[in-house]
């Protein structure tokens, strides 16, 4: 079982420059979402999915773009990459997040660097 | 605004000793809790969750206790064994308001057990 897969595993950017953080779950997920892990920070939530065509906002939603076009892919985009989004981005999923299956499944993360 | 607080960036702990894990929270609507496992170079993994009908959850090593009146629970590994060491993170959910769909990490505890 694949599970949640992101691609790519590192990235380097330079400022300015666009890009897209893949990420697909097999697993019929109706939740999907990205976090950001940052030193003393811990887990920032992103953007987040109920469900395809549903996207809300997280915590900290400035600079990235997401759609949910079908249940498995939910792609991050950074539209003009700045320093401050160097960090590693993991994509999480998980049946229903208000059920008893309540444990998210995560990706093994992608490590980005903005210069 | 940090909803969920792990006030202790590490702890050190003997093989074969308790480990115990904090995480205070201030979000009265958080209803769900949940401890993640996180090795390097992965995405976190799911540990252990309570709900706060509970003040109490099992499994083997791990115990979750919560206090709902201290905004307080703790993650507690007996007997502490080398291969926990990881970062543990707790997380909240909440039913609804503006937390609904959303999961709210801590900043994480480095735990190293020593042999």
């Amino acid at each position: 079982n694949a599970g949640v897969t992101q691609t790519p595993k590192f990235q380097v950017l330079k400022t300015g420059q666009s890009m897209t953080l893949q990420c697909a779950q097999d697993m019929n997920h109706e939740y999907m979402s990205w976090y950001r892990q940052d030193p003393g920070m811990g887990l920032r939530l992103i953007h987040y999915s109920v469900g395809a065509g549903i996207t809300d906002q997280g915590e900290v939603p400035n600079g990235y773009n997401v759609s949910r076009s079908t249940t498995e892919d939910f792609p991050l985009r950074l539209l003009s990459a700045a320093p401050s989004q160097t960090s590693v981005y993991f994509c999480a999923s998980s049946y229903r997040l208000r059920s008893a299956n309540e444990k998210l499944f995560f990706g093994s993360g992608t490590q980005l660097s903005v210069l | 605004d940090q909803q969920v607080k792990q006030n202790s960036p590490s702890l050190s702990v003997q093989e074969g000793r308790i480990s115990i894990l904090n995480c205070d929270y201030t979000n009265s609507m958080f209803d769900y809790f949940l401890w993640y496992k996180k090795y390097p170079a992965e995405g976190p993994t799911f540990l252990i969750s309570i709900s706060s009908i509970k003040d109490k959850n099992e499994d083997g090593r791990f115990t979750v206790f919560l206090n709902k009146s201290a905004k307080h629970l703790s993650l507690h590994i007996v007997p502490s064994q080398p291969g926990d060491s990881a970062v543990y993170f707790c997380a909240a959910s909440a039913a609804g308001g503006t937390s609904y769909g959303k999961l709210t990490f801590g900043q994480g505890t480095i735990l190293t057990v020593h042999p």
